[in-house]
């Protein structure tokens, strides 16, 4: 199976900060992963698909990059709806598997 | 508005089964594929299962920590997808999410996500 590491594990920020959040896969995946938000006691929201695609609804603070191995989404100015956990999913071969996880907390 | 309800999660005790199940609405539901995924508390997500469309002869996927206990299948008449949990053990506790996939050629991506229903696997 792929493994995917996410970095950092938490990470502390104010509302207005740009936030960035790494994701790895053990092999190449193309563009097939997607990022997924989680506040606590909810469903998971999809953020972004196929790498960079911002999915209909989402604010256009969000976005994603990435090919390959190594995968980013960056917050460009975070608003208080924000703070969440976050996680990468690949999707290029079964089984399908997210990263640990990014906690994002109010600095 | 698309909208996906799981139901069926409860309290059951190791070894016995439990079927969920997830209800569509507000789209073609014979159209897409559907997944499921689980949450073990205080932990991060897992996927778990998936079925691809009829038109896709709907043949389906398992993780290894599921597969030959779970079945899942899909009733496109009732707009549901459903998760047969057999031979069940306490690591499967967790709170269990549906969710369509999207897909365009090799992409797929999970769009809505159902609430979750909340399986408790203990003596």
């Amino acid at each position: 199976a792929i493994q995917m590491t996410q970095s950092p594990s938490s990470l502390s920020a104010s509302v207005g900060d740009r936030v960035t959040i790494t994701c790895r896969a053990s092999e190449g995946i193309r563009d097939e992963l997607g990022w997924y938000q989680q506040r606590p006691g909810k469903a998971p929201k999809l953020l972004i698909y196929a790498a960079s695609y911002l999915q209909s609804g989402v604010p256009s603070r969000f976005s994603g990059s990435g090919s390959g191995t190594d995968f980013t989404l960056t917050i460009s100015s975070l608003q208080p709806e924000d703070f969440a956990t976050y996680y990468c999913l690949q999707d290029y071969s079964f089984p399908f598997t997210f990263g640990p996880g990014t906690t994002v907390e109010v600095k | 508005d698309v909208q996906l309800v799981e139901s069926g999660g409860g309290l059951v005790q190791p070894g016995r089964s439990l079927r969920l199940s997830c209800q569509g609405s507000g789209f073609i539901f014979g159209s897409y594929a559907m997944s499921w995924f689980r949450q073990a508390p205080g932990k991060g997500l897992e996927w778990v299962s998936f079925i691809r469309s009829r038109g896709f002869r709907g043949t389906t996927e398992y993780a290894a920590s599921v597969k030959g206990r779970f079945t899942i299948s899909r009733d496109d008449s009732k707009s549901s997808v459903y998760l047969q949990m057999d031979g069940l053990k306490t690591e499967d506790t967790g709170l269990y999410f549906c969710s369509r996939v999207d897909t365009i050629g090799a992409e797929d991506w999970f769009d809505p996500w159902g609430p979750g229903t909340l399986v408790i696997v203990s003596s």
